[in-house]
């Protein structure tokens, strides 16, 4: 089935630290997946953070970067630099946007926890 | 600007009592309209969607029931509750033309 692994929380990086949360997916009934990071923060909702559509290619936001790699089924998350700010859970998600069902697979979510 | 409105923010239920968890839209006419769920430890999943008024479609059983009986609204509930219920619940909704989606702030339910 259609599924999402990511890095057990919850993860401690000191501010400044860089860093990498993996995800690795497995899309068996989704011929095309999209990918996508989702982040929430304490006491809001969920935001989408970033997401990449095609195989190969790289999406950015907030300064996390996270490539789609199809060859090892991945699409990890990185920061160079983590702020205290960053202090959030994480979800890597796959889906079939197309259609009205839509329906996101979710991993269970990475807890970060930026010491200053 | 479209705004995503979940109400209340956290419960404490005893098993068997009802519940009804709601979520409305505003700004954004005939959005798509889904219910998420996550039991602690456990991952989000879909429990319902909604592309319009008075119709949904149940994708998980959870011994949960969802109406839509507005455009912008969409309703979660139960008659009798079980333990296996508590968790973390998000409302979403989707443009119809495949755009990303935009979730609320969840309701944590705890069932006693």
């Amino acid at each position: 089935g259609d599924s999402v692994t990511q890095t057990e929380g919850p993860v401690t990086v000191s501010e400044s630290e860089s860093l990498i949360i993996n995800c690795t997916y497995s899309a068996t009934s989704i011929a095309y997946p999209n990918l996508f990071w989702y982040v929430r923060y304490p006491g809001e909702g969920l935001q989408l953070l970033l997401k990449v559509i095609t195989a190969g290619q790289k999406g950015s936001s907030r300064g996390f970067e996270a490539t789609y790699n199809k060859e090892t089924t991945s699409f990890h998350l990185q920061k160079a630099s983590v702020q205290e700010s960053d202090s959030a859970v994480y979800y890597c998600a796959l889906g079939a946007i197309t259609g009205n069902t839509g329906k996101l697979i979710f991993g269970l979510g990475t807890t970060l926890q930026v010491q200053p | 600007a479209q705004t995503i409105h979940q109400w209340p923010v956290a419960e404490i239920k005893a098993v068997g009592s009802p519940l009804s968890l709601g979520c409305t839209i505003k700004g954004k006419s005939s959005p798509n309209l889904y219910w998420y769920w996550q039991a602690t430890g456990g991952t989000l999943q879909q429990l319902f969607y909604s592309i319009t008024v008075g119709q949904v479609e149940s994708v998980v059983q959870l011994n949960l029931s969802a109406s839509r009986p507005k455009d912008d609204q969409f309703i979660l509930s139960t008659e009798k509750l079980l333990l296996s219920h508590s968790g973390f619940y998000l409302c979403a909704w989707r443009g119809q033309t495949n755009s990303d989606y935009t979730f609320g702030s969840g309701t944590r339910l705890l069932v006693i």
